[in-house]
């Protein structure tokens, strides 16, 4: 089972900011929060991530609650080039084993309206 | 530069049948994994390669389904005497490192069509 849950579907209008939720209650302390996105009939593309604090880049921002139980992506503003398939995953960085069989949920299917 | 490549980017075959999916890395990317994404579930974990360490094969759901990786770079996954439920997006992924926070770097994937 995923051990993220996240809405199903979301949807947006261009050029606002989308809040994608995710939720990961029983994260442990040596879980990484990772975001992937998957555009049509494309592979899952690296978005962000992060342990503790929030992170930005090019792409997006994330923000991670003070207990690590759940955290945001942020698409300061949205084109309609960000329409895809978000996941939230978990990456145990104290475990290789674990780390490489990422277990990916359904993630949230995000439309932005032009 | 070139991201990592798979072919076919479609196949349909007959049940029973035997078929091979080919990936290239990214040139210089030590490790490689395979995913499986059936039609409403998430992506499944097969098999990772690292370098010239023994694979690990545990998310490989059957022996029908074996892969090999030559010279640490192409890997091919093939799945003998083919059945419907093996019919979904192979996905493989490679990394540069092997830091356990390296992003993946996806294909886009062979969608495999068992009739």
């Amino acid at each position: 089972d995923a051990k993220t849950t996240q809405p199903n579907s979301m949807e947006s209008n261009e050029e606002e900011p989308v809040h994608l939720p995710c939720n990961h209650s029983t994260i442990s302390g040596t879980d990484y929060i990772h975001w992937y996105r998957q555009l049509p009939s494309q592979g899952p593309e690296y978005v962000i991530h992060g342990l503790t604090s929030n992170v930005n880049n090019r792409m997006a921002s994330l923000a991670i609650a003070e207990d690590r139980k759940s955290s945001t992506l942020i698409l300061h503003r949205a084109t309609l080039r960000d329409a895809a398939v978000y996941y939230c995953i978990l990456r145990d960085a104290g475990n290789a084993g674990n780390n490489r069989k990422l277990i990916w949920g359904l993630g949230t299917s995000l439309a932005v309206n032009p | 530069g070139a991201g990592v490549s798979q072919s076919p980017s479609n196949k349909v075959t007959e049940k029973g049948k035997d078929v091979e999916l080919r990936c290239d890395p990214i040139s210089g990317h030590t490790a490689l994994y395979w995913y499986r994404q059936s039609l409403g579930q998430g992506l499944e974990f097969l098999i990772y390669f690292q370098g010239n360490s023994a694979p690990d094969k545990s998310g490989l759901p059957s022996d029908r389904f074996s892969a090999e990786r030559t010279g640490g770079s192409v890997s091919t996954l093939t799945i003998q005497r083919t059945q419907q439920e093996d019919s979904a997006v192979y996905l493989c992924a490679s990394t540069e490192q092997t830091g356990l926070n390296s992003p993946l770097h996806f294909g886009n994937g062979t969608r495999l069509t068992v009739t």
